[in-house]
């Protein structure tokens, strides 16, 4: 079993949806938690960063985590084309180590 | 401020050959880290450096390798390259401090005949 699991998609879904990206998680010492962009051809960037337990939102983006689930989020409000990507997931513990999730690929259609 | 550089963006090489692949980090990072990329496996954590010395290293065989100079600049390693090394391989440089937020350059891709 992978430490950080992630549905590989592809989500389909029209401008203005609702996204709710999710990953599952093994390792209870995970603290740190971190959601990447990733557009074609290029390297990923950091969308969200967040620390232990809780909701973080930025603009159109919110990220959840739940440890007693071991379960994180992100939800896109108001999604748009832009936002086509692939979302990876990342998390760690005590270490540095960040261990992402496979990715979900996301097409948000006009 | 300038971002993570990698050099060359692609390479085309064949089988039993090396390769060495080069990455600059962000002013003022002392971290750097190296991901192997694949569709498959995602994204596969290879070393970190920082200050010059290797500080954390993923499970991968010892033809990867890598190291790390006093401006911060990094260069991988990979000999006797195999089908199986053809993928995307990223450098992510941060502050340096634990848990710091990674900010990855565009890669390198490599693809091995």
């Amino acid at each position: 079993q992978k430490e950080v699991e992630q549905d590989p998609g592809p989500l389909s879904v029209p401008e203005g949806a609702i996204v709710s990206l999710n990953c599952t998680y093994s390792n209870s010492a995970f603290q740190y938690f971190m959601w990447y962009r990733q557009y074609s051809r290029k390297g990923p960037e950091l969308l969200m960063y967040t620390y232990s337990s809780g909701n973080k939102e930025d603009g159109r983006f919110t990220a959840q985590v739940d440890k007693s689930s071991k379960y994180i989020s992100l939800f896109i409000r108001d999604s748009q084309p832009s936002d086509s990507a692939t979302y990876l997931c990342a998390m760690s513990g005590n270490t540095d180590k960040l261990i992402f999730g496979t990715g979900t690929r996301l097409q948000v259609f006009p | 401020k300038a971002g993570v550089t990698q050099t060359p963006r692609y390479l085309i090489k064949t089988r039993g050959q090396q390769v060495t692949l080069s990455c600059s980090p962000i002013s003022g990072h002392r971290s750097v880290s190296w991901y192997q990329q694949t569709p498959g496996q995602g994204l596969q954590f290879l070393f970190e450096y920082f200050s010059e010395t290797q500080r954390n290293k993923g499970n991968f065989p010892g033809r990867f390798s890598g190291r790390q100079f006093s401006n911060s600049r990094s260069e991988m390693n990979v000999s006797t390259l195999e089908l199986g090394d053809s993928a995307l391989y990223l450098c992510a440089s941060m502050v340096g401090g634990a848990n710091s937020p990674l900010h990855f350059g565009n890669g390198t891709r490599l693809t091995v005949t």
